[in-house]
């Protein structure tokens, strides 16, 4: 285990509605990336934050949104839900994480199943 | 663009044969070069990474990769496979786009196991 840790485990919502998933940093993290993985893929990256700055996105309308917190925990917001958001989302915590070099700790992931 | 190409989605190879996955990445100039590994429920754990130096890379649970910049490609390889290697896996190169942090994955190969 990675120890970090994300909220809900599994998640159902309805096409139009607003969510948001949680992740915890491992301790002593400063970064967190979230990923998106629809079923039969790999992750893509959707963005990433440093230090509570968002340092980075990915090819990911505006509705998916993000905030880091001052002990490094992170949410990602996601509105007006689409049926392709359908996916497991995955957030990972790393060490000053911005040069990509740097191992990124995976949580279990959220997944969310919109109706 | 930069891209991850995992040819194989799914290998089966019984227990205690060797194991070689592959992995072939689009870049200009040497990648940063991963591979997770993901069980079912789970997150991904990183198996072992490339950056500079020996081509030779090992990893956790007898896993080894080999960097050919020739042929770019990163192959994963395992001499003798055990049940519990029954998982996805993941090739991944980092350090592109506007976050330097954020990491580019393959579609994953399943990997099965017989008795």
């Amino acid at each position: 285990e990675t120890g970090v840790t994300q909220s809900p485990t599994h998640l159902i919502k309805t096409r139009g509605q607003q969510v948001t998933l949680r992740c915890s940093s491992q301790s002593g993290h400063n970064t967190v990336s979230w990923y998106q993985q629809a079923l039969g893929q790999g992750p893509q990256f959707i963005f990433q934050y440093y230090r509570e700055e968002e340092n980075g996105r990915g090819n990911f309308p505006p509705r998916f949104s993000g905030l880091q917190f001052p002990n490094y925990s992170s949410e990602l917001n996601v509105n007006a839900l689409e049926l392709d958001d359908s996916a497991l989302y995955l957030c990972a915590s790393s060490i000053d994480g911005t040069s990509g070099r740097e191992t990124q700790y995976f949580g279990p992931g959220t997944r969310l199943l919109v109706l | 663009a930069q891209s991850v190409t995992q040819p194989d989605i799914h290998i089966t190879v019984s227990e205690g044969a060797s194991l070689e996955l592959r992995c072939n990445y689009s870049y200009g100039a040497t990648p940063y070069l991963f591979w997770y590994v993901q069980s079912p429920g789970q997150g991904l754990q990183l198996l072992l990474k490339y950056f500079s130096g020996d081509t030779l890379v090992q990893g956790i649970k007898g896993f080894e990769a080999e960097f050919k910049r020739s042929q770019s490609s990163f192959n994963l390889r395992k001499p003798s496979v055990h049940w519990s290697d029954a998982a996805e896996y993941f090739c991944a190169v980092g350090g592109y786009g506007g976050s330097q942090g954020n990491l580019i994955f393959g579609k994953g190969t399943k990997l099965s196991v017989k008795p």
